[in-house]
């Protein structure tokens, strides 16, 4: 399968800084990325997905001018939180689409804290 | 619409004993589902998929899950349990019709091994 990484793997941040979060496949041309975040104990929610060399397209209910996502080369997608604030902290996971039945391949997560 | 159910907050079982992590689905058409295990502060590790063919399919780690289209359901199962199986195990599905499309999860099972 594909291998993602995500950097950083945790970020601890002050309400209304902004932080980047990277999404890298490592052994694969992705064309389409998915956002994730996911809380204590709970399923992973689909923020957004990302297509390489176009907008993303978001999900019902996420802001898209909160949460940037820019996908500029086949082995980088970015999540930037703008002007973060406490309920931003969350665990974001990336994924990338790969093989039979285009599997998704997650990448490490990111803990991101917002103080 | 697409929707995983997994009914078991929790599963418990005693170390060499076999275990059933259960999951219903609804999708319009051909189902593809899968398997992901997450272990605490991890992202998601792919474990097995169905596709088509023999209901039965194995993946990692000696799990399994049986497809079974009369009752659209796709439990995992291990003939013995490990206490490193301890984690949090989500079910997910995707119409095979809708390539590139994020899957949809379960809201997951926490399974516990005891020794």
């Amino acid at each position: 399968g594909a291998v993602v990484s995500q950097h950083p793997s945790w970020v601890i941040c002050k309400s209304g800084t902004s932080v980047k979060i990277e999404c890298r496949s490592l052994d694969f041309q992705a064309t389409t990325m998915f956002w994730y975040r996911q809380f204590p104990k709970q399923s992973l929610m689909l923020m957004a997905t990302s297509n390489e060399g176009s907008k993303a397209t978001y999900e019902q209910g996420v802001e898209k001018d909160k949460f940037l996502i820019n996908h500029a080369s086949l082995t980088l997608s970015t999540l930037t939180v703008t002007s973060a604030h406490p309920e931003d902290s969350s665990f974001y996971i990336c994924s990338v689409v790969a093989g039979a039945a285009n599997t998704q391949y997650f990448g490490p997560g990111t803990r991101l804290t917002v103080l | 619409a697409q929707s995983v159910a997994q009914p078991e907050d929790q599963v418990n079982v005693a170390e060499g004993n076999p275990l059933t992590v259960k999951c219903t689905y609804s999708v319009s058409g051909n189902p593809y589902l899968f398997w992901y295990v997450q272990y605490p502060n991890r992202g998601l590790q792919f474990l097995l998929k169905y596709i088509t063919g023999d209901n039965l399919v194995k993946g990692s780690y000696g799990f399994e899950a049986e497809f079974n289209k009369s009752q659209t359901s796709f439990h995992l199962k291990k003939p013995s349990a490990l206490v490193s199986d301890s984690a949090l195990y989500f079910c997910a599905v995707r119409a095979s019709n809708q390539a590139g499309t994020a899957l949809i999860f379960g809201k997951g099972t926490t399974l516990s091994v005891s020794s």
